[in-house]
């Protein structure tokens, strides 16, 4: 079967870095994506790997090993604003999404 | 430029009436899709279309059928609603390329209470 692992809830100080991991298993693949969605409102696209290694958006990084059927987001000097759902999300061999269940991030001051 | 609008934003339906939810694009992006978000859950696909007058079946049809007369209109409905299918939905776009990043665009929701 297809299945995706993330951690229900995080917490993290703002300034400081935090990690939010993802495994996931399934016969194919096409990709991993992460969205952000703050409370009561639409995910929002924040990025796409398909091949292994990090890649690196302003204060986001998302990281993909696909023997591993791992990957993590890392969002360095937090703000408040950053408290939301990660949304860890991949694509299987028919380029249909299997969306995790979130990860909720609380950032305190 | 809109993106990508929902109507309603919230409802209150009583079970075993009709409803339907309503979803209208502006990007001019071939496939659209439904997806229904209940609290532990990942998002779950109930139907889809990559292109205007074609539909596919997601992983939760059961309940609910779609129409996709043109490229932007992609009208969800309820035939006979059941306290089950108190959710959010959420309507989602994409340009439909064929593999690759096929980014989806999301509409703000609608939040259906079935009572």
């Amino acid at each position: 079967g297809q299945n995706i692992d993330q951690p229900t809830e995080m917490t993290a100080t703002e300034g400081a870095i935090v990690q939010i991991n993802c495994t996931y298993q399934t016969s194919g693949f096409n990709g991993l994506f992460w969205y952000q969605q703050h409370a009561g409102e639409a995910p929002t696209f924040l990025s796409y790997n398909v091949l292994d290694g990090l890649e690196e958006k302003g204060r986001f990084s998302s990281f993909l090993s696909r023997s591993k059927g791992y990957s993590y987001l890392l969002l360095k000097e937090l703000q408040m604003k950053d408290s939301a759902s990660y949304l860890c999300v991949f694509m299987d061999s028919n380029y249909q999404l299997i969306w995790g269940a979130g990860t909720k991030l609380i950032i305190k001051p | 430029i809109a993106g990508i609008t929902q109507a309603p934003t919230s409802q209150i339906l009583a079970a075993g009436r009709r409803m339907t939810l309503r979803c209208t694009q502006d990007m001019r992006h071939n496939a659209m899709y439904w997806y229904r978000q209940d609290l532990g859950l990942g998002l779950r696909l109930i139907h889809y279309s990559n292109t205007a007058g074609t539909t596919g079946k997601g992983e939760v049809p059961d309940g609910y059928s779609v129409s996709r007369a043109n490229t932007d209109d992609f009208p969800l409905t309820l035939a006979s609603a059941v306290p089950s299918q108190t959710s959010v939905y959420f309507c989602a776009s994409s340009e439909g390329t064929s593999g690759g990043a096929d980014t989806q665009y999301f509409g703000p929701g609608t939040r259906l209470t079935v009572l």
